[in-house]
Order: C-alpha cells, then structure tokens, then sequence
C-alpha cells in the first residue's frame, strides 16, 4: 500500500529565515507528488505538483520542492519565509495509474516575527 | 475552490442522528471525492464518485455512505453519526481531461457530533 510520511509534525521558524519541510513516500509503481497548503480555517491550495521531467519543481508564493527518486523524497522549500507562511502543509502521493490521492499526516507552520 | 461548494459549512450534531452533507459542483467534472481532515492523519479518503451512480469507497468508509443522482452533486450520509466521524469534511473534485487527476478542493464542512 502506498503512505506518505511528513517527518516533521510541527516547524517554527523565524520570518525571513529558510524553511524546509520533510516529505517521504513508499510506492513500488511511479507516482505523483504534490504539496497543498492549508490557511487558518480554508480548504487546501495546492501549491506545486511533480509529474514528470525535471526535479525541482517551482510552485507559487516562492516555493520549490525536489523529487528525489533514490531516497522516495520530495522535500519543499523557501528561501525566505513570511509571516503570511503561516499555515498546514501536506504532502500527498498519487499513482499514476491511479485516482486515490495519499497525504501525510500535515506539517504545521508557524513563523515568528 | 474551483466552483465546489459544500453545505452546510458548520453542523452540531447529536449521537446516533442521521446527517447529509452535500458537494455542489457546477461545471460537469466527473470525478468527486469526499475527504475527512484529523489532526495527525491528514486527509482520508472515505468515497469517491466516477459518474452518476458509479460510486466506490476509500479507506475510511465504514459508518459512511453516498449518493450521486446527478453530475454536480455527490452528498455523504452519516446513517447514525458518532463522536468519531466529528471531523472537517472536504470534497473534492478532479477537471475534466486532466491526465494526471489533479484534486481541487472545496471549503469544508465543520461537524461536531456530541
């Protein structure tokens, strides 16, 4: 069966500072990946998504994520967080056959002046 | 929210009451999805809808069930809800012709069961 993990359950980080947050995946077929993002009391936005080709994959507000087959990865970043950064963010795994999207168990953020 | 509505946004609720809660999408898109959000668990998928009628469960679907009678709307009964199914309902929808089965989701329903 497929499973998403998000390592990190809870990531403070001061504004302006970088931010990265940990996402592995276990599935034997090839899959999907995306990072959706969940502000206070919303529904979820996705953020980016990889397919296919390259690896690092840009998104909006500033994010970037890298697929990283060997190691089942596909960690996101920012360079330079924002106190509007503030939010839940979940990882998420699709095979590519399929149509059952997996998430991990959500990220939380909270970014301090 | 890609044109998904749900309703209604917030509900309380009471054991061993019956509960509908409807997703209304207007641009004809196939497939539907019904979601739960835990702390700590994500997103689960309890149903899911390829067509009018065609319906098939997720891997959270015991105490649920659902019904679709018409394209735009895919509604989720709780036939005797418990305290467990409290929780943050999403639908969810993938585009038409999209290949990749990207989801977007609507704003979420609140259900407290006491």
């Amino acid at each position: 069966a497929q499973s998403v993990t998000q390592l990190d359950s809870q990531v403070p980080v001061f504004e302006e500072a970088p931010v990265e947050l940990r996402c592995n995946y276990s599935s034997s077929v090839s899959v999907y990946l995306f990072w959706y993002v969940q502000y206070p009391n919303q529904g979820l936005q996705l953020l980016l998504k990889y397919l296919s080709g390259s690896t690092l994959v840009k998104g909006i507000n500033g994010f970037e994520a890298e697929f990283n087959k060997s190691q089942t990865s596909f960690h996101l970043r920012k360079p330079s967080v924002h106190i509007s950064d503030t939010a839940e963010y979940f990882c998420a795994a699709l095979k590519a056959a399929g149509n059952k999207l997996t998430f991990g168990g959500g990220t939380r953020v909270l970014v301090k002046p | 929210d890609a044109g998904i509505t749900q309703s209604p946004r917030h509900k309380v609720t009471e054991t061993g009451t019956p509960v509908t809660l409807r997703c209304h999408q207007t641009e004809n898109h196939r497939y539907m999805y019904w979601y739960r959000q835990d702390p700590g668990h994500g997103l689960r998928l309890i149903h899911y809808s390829y067509g009018v009628k065609d319906t098939d469960k997720g891997e959270v679907s015991d105490g649920y069930s659902v019904s679709r009678s018409k394209t735009e709307d895919f509604l989720l009964t709780l036939e005797s809800a418990t305290s467990s199914q409290t929780s943050v309902y999403f639908c969810a929808i993938t585009p038409n012709g999209e290949s990749y089965n990207e989801q977007f989701f609507g704003p979420g329903t609140r259900l407290t069961v006491l």
